[in-house]
């Protein structure tokens, strides 16, 4: 039970570049979220799904596309990188869009637009 | 808008002392509380959450936090911490009755020295 996993673990863009961020569950969880975390400023919602099918913005999703492509898996677009987009990116799962429910979250990935 | 305050960035301490890491919250509705760590190079795993009932709550590797609903507070505590607490701990809030939206802190980081 592999839990959230997401890929890359590191990545380096120039300016402008396109790049999605994958992310998988295998707790058959209907929730996803994609965060970001900056220094000094904890996480933030970039966007979120509450079941398969759908997806809604978060607290910061310009510059971000998503796609729940089936239950299991939520990726994370960036169309043209700016180097305000550097940051760690966080997947999460939970079992329900409840707020009581626990999320779960992937190990990150690391990302530098230069 | 809801948000959550880390008093302390950093809390240095040595290994056996108690700690007590704060955590104030924003809120004119009711709230579910959560902490969560994250070990270095981890995502981020719970620790512990209130959801009702006791305001008295024990989590994962002796921890314990308080929920004080006047003092809108929800400080963390551990007896006795060991080097393997050092890591980075996240308040985290999300307001009753809507999705499961976190609202993070800024984190503070926790030092445990022998």
């Amino acid at each position: 039970n592999a839990g959230v996993t997401q890929t890359p673990k590191f990545q380096v863009l120039k300016t402008g570049q396109s790049m999605t961020l994958q992310c998988a569950q295998d707790m058959n969880h209907n929730s996803m979220y994609w965060y970001r975390q900056d220094p000094g400023m904890g996480l933030r919602l970039i966007y979120y799904s509450a079941s398969e099918g759908t997806t809604d913005k978060g607290e910061v999703p310009n510059g971000y596309n998503v796609s729940r492509l089936n239950k299991r898996e939520f990726s994370l677009r960036l169309e043209s990188a700016a180097p305000s987009q550097t940051s760690v990116y966080f997947c999460a799962s939970s079992e329900e869009a409840s707020d009581t429910d626990t999320q779960y979250f992937g190990p990150g990935t690391r990302l530098t637009v230069l | 808008a809801q948000s959550v305050t880390q008093l302390d960035s950093q809390v240095p301490v040595f290994e056996e002392a108690p700690v007590e890491l704060r955590c104030n919250y924003s809120s004119s509705v009711s709230v579910y509380l959560f902490w969560y760590v994250q070990y270095p190079n981890q995502g981020l795993q719970l620790l512990l959450k209130y959801l009702s009932g006791s305001t008295l709550v024990k989590g994962i590797n002796g921890f314990e936090a308080e929920f004080n609903k006047s003092q809108t507070s929800f400080h963390l505590r551990k007896p006795s911490v060991h080097i393997s607490d050092t890591a980075e701990y996240f308040c985290a809030v999300n307001p009753s009755g809507g999705y499961n939206k976190l609202i993070f802190g800024a984190g503070t980081r926790l030092a445990v020295h022998p």
